[in-house]
């Protein structure tokens, strides 16, 4: 199948500063792709859809200004959590979409102390 | 109301039981659908699509039944290993995917 690697795995970080993670298509190429968070024993939230080369669409109740999106190539979209509280601590998890089967990166666990 | 609901669970089974897990999803538009295995701390996994006529893979078998718009997902002689969640997953027009809660299974030896 398709994959779709995501870094880092893991991080942790000061209350305030600001945490990229990144999503990369690694044998296709993904127009879109979809950030998900999951706190813990909770189900996959979609955030927002990534777009190539626009701006990416949020879910309702997802500050775009605090997460930001930039899918600026075919095999690469970022997310940013700017200013991270210990409240966004949770998995996030990117996907893109073969035909009609979701591919997942392997997870960010981000910890906000 | 959330667009794709799943059983609560979590389902405690003893090895070789049979288990059902229900999914039903709002969205009539709703175009495919799927079971996702996730493992604690990992991405999900594809199980299995789908399909109206019924799909089977082993020990797995999986309905759709659109009118009711409705999905099943049907575990037979449970290993320990497939203790897992298990996720319903409808692809919604306009190229989304939701996801259900997921349900938990824990098989017992």
């Amino acid at each position: 199948g398709a994959v779709v690697s995501q870094h880092p795995s893991w991080v942790i970080c000061k209350s305030g500063t600001s945490v990229k993670i990144e999503c990369r298509s690694l044998d296709f190429q993904a127009t879109t792709m979809f950030w998900y968070r999951q706190f813990p024993k909770q189900s996959l939230m979609l955030m927002a859809t990534s777009n190539e080369g626009s701006k990416a669409t949020y879910e309702q109740g997802v500050e775009k200004d605090k997460f930001l999106i930039n899918h600026a190539s075919l095999t690469l979209s970022t997310l940013t959590v700017t200013s991270a509280h210990p409240e966004d601590s949770s998995f996030y998890i990117c996907s893109a979409r073969v035909a009609t089967e979701a591919f997942f990166g392997q997870g960010t666990r981000l910890t906000v102390v | 109301r959330k667009e794709v609901e799943q059983d609560p669970g979590p389902f405690n089974v003893p090895e070789g039981a049979t288990v059902a897990f229900n999914c039903t999803y709002s969205n009539s538009a709703s175009q495919s659908f799927f079971w996702y295995r996730q493992d604690c701390r990992k991405e999900p996994k594809l199980l299995m699509s789908v399909y109206s006529s019924g799909n089977e893979d082993g020990r797995f078998t999986a309905q759709l039944n659109r009118a009711s718009q409705y999905i099943s997902l049907l575990i037979r002689d449970s290993k320990l290993s497939d203790s897992a969640t298990y996720l319903c997953v409808a692809n919604t027009g306009g190229f989304k995917t939701i996801f259900g809660a997921g349900t938990r299974l824990f098989v017992k030896a």
